[in-house]
Order: structure tokens, then C-alpha cells, then sequence
């Protein structure tokens, strides 16, 4: 069953710090895998979008990577702002989306 | 540009009662969705449309209809709420198909009783 399994659920970090959110799959085949940020109250917004041949992509402060092999992603945050605080959802796509459940990532000042 | 938009915000139904949510998109997206959001898992598919005129299930239908008469806006209905139903709706809407880049509306926030 294609499945996409994300960690932690949640994380809580001090302003300023870095952190990594994981997420890990099953889907094949695969087409892309996608990063969204959901404020709380809100839909998600695409970060990032990765292809099968890309191993990293940047968005300001966010950095995304894959490993097609192990079917791993990982997105980087850095030097973390308080409007960092939302969920982030990993999307892996064959030919539909298998969304995660994503991680409360909660920025304390 | 709005982007998406979506009526209501809340809504609060009794069991059995009937309602109908609004989705509208100023993209020109020909593909629109609905999902549903519940604690602790990822989005479920409810059902979706490829242009005007088109409909199709996804993965959790039932207990709901849709229909997208005009490009731009695409209607979820529930015939007879059922308090598993409880739960936060998002609309999205895509240029080309689901692997393309999903606009979200802001959700609407549905409780039966």
C-alpha cells in the first residue's frame, strides 16, 4: 500500500535555531514528492516540488532533499523565524497525491 | 487575485440536515478538488473535477455529492450530515492535473451534532 509516513509529529525549537523534518515512502511509482506549509486555520502552500533526478532544492530558508534510493526526504529550516510555526506536509505523487500527515513544528521565542 | 475562496468559514449541523459548500477559484484552473481534514492524518481525497461539466470520486466519497457547473466554482454537498462527517474541508484547485501544484482555499470548518 502506498504510504507516506512522516517524523516527528511534533517539535518544538527555540527562535533562531535549525531543525529537520523527515519523511519517509512507499509510493511507487514516483513522480515527484512536494513540501506544503499549513499556517493553523489555513490550506497549505507549496514550498518545494522535487523530481525523481533532484536530490535538493532550495526556498529561502527551506531546504528539501531526496533519496530516491532509500525513498527518504528530508526539509531543513534554518535559523528558524516564529512564522515558522505551522504544519509541514510531504505530498508523494505516482499518478495521485498520497499525502502525510504531517509535523506541528511550534518556534518558541 | 482571491485565489480560492470558500463559504462558509463554520458551520455547526444536527444530524440528518442538508448543506452545501462553496468553492470558487479566479485562476482559470481547469481541475478542482475537495478534501477533508481530520486530527492526526493526511488529507483525503473526497471527490474531484478535471473542467466544467466533470466530476469524479476519490477516496472517500461517500456521504457526499459535488457538481461544477461553471469553470470557476465546484459545490460539495451533504445530503444527510452524519457526525463522522465533522471535520475541516479544503477546496483546491490545479492548472493541470493532481501532480501539478495545489491552490488551497482556507477551509471550512464543519460540526454535526
Amino acid at each position: 500500500k502506498n504510504q507516506v509516513e512522516q517524523s516527528p509529529q511534533s517539535l518544538i525549537i527555540l527562535e533562531g535555531k535549525n531543525c529537520t523534518l523527515q519523511c519517509n515512502y512507499t509510493v511507487s511509482p514516483f513522480s515527484n514528492l512536494r513540501w506544503y506549509k499549513q499556517d493553523t486555520g489555513r490550506g497549505p502552500v507549496s514550498l518545494t516540488i522535487m523530481t525523481f533526478s533532484e536530490n535538493t532544492k532550495s526556498n529561502g530558508r527551506y531546504t528539501a532533499t531526496l533519496d530516491a534510493d532509500t525513498k527518504q526526504s528530508s526539509l531543513h529550516i534554518t535559523a528558524s523565524q516564529l512564522s515558522d510555526s505551522a504544519s509541514y506536509i510531504c505530498v508523494v505523487s505516482d499518478y495521485q497525491l498520497i499525502w502525510g500527515a504531517g509535523t506541528k513544528l511550534i518556534i518558541k521565542p | 487575485n482571491a485565489g480560492v475562496t470558500q463559504t462558509p468559514k463554520f458551520r455547526v449541523l444536527k444530524t440528518g440536515q442538508s448543506m452545501t459548500l462553496l468553492c470558487a477559484q479566479d485562476m482559470n484552473h481547469e481541475y478542482m478538488y475537495w478534501y477533508r481534514q481530520d486530527p492526526g492524518m493526511g488529507l483525503r481525497l473526497i471527490h474531484y473535477s478535471v473542467g466544467e461539466g466533470t466530476t469524479a470520486k476519490g477516496e472517500v466519497p461517500d456521504g457526499y455529492n459535488v457538481s461544477r457547473l461553471k469553470k470557476q466554482n465546484f459545490l460539495l454537498g451533504l445530503e444527510s450530515a452524519a457526525p463522522s462527517q465533522t471535520s475541516v474541508y479544503f477546496c483546491a484547485s490545479s492548472y493541470t492535473g493532481s501532480t501539478d501544484t495545489q491552490y488551497f482555499g482556507p477551509g471550512t470548518r464543519l460540526t454535526v451534532l
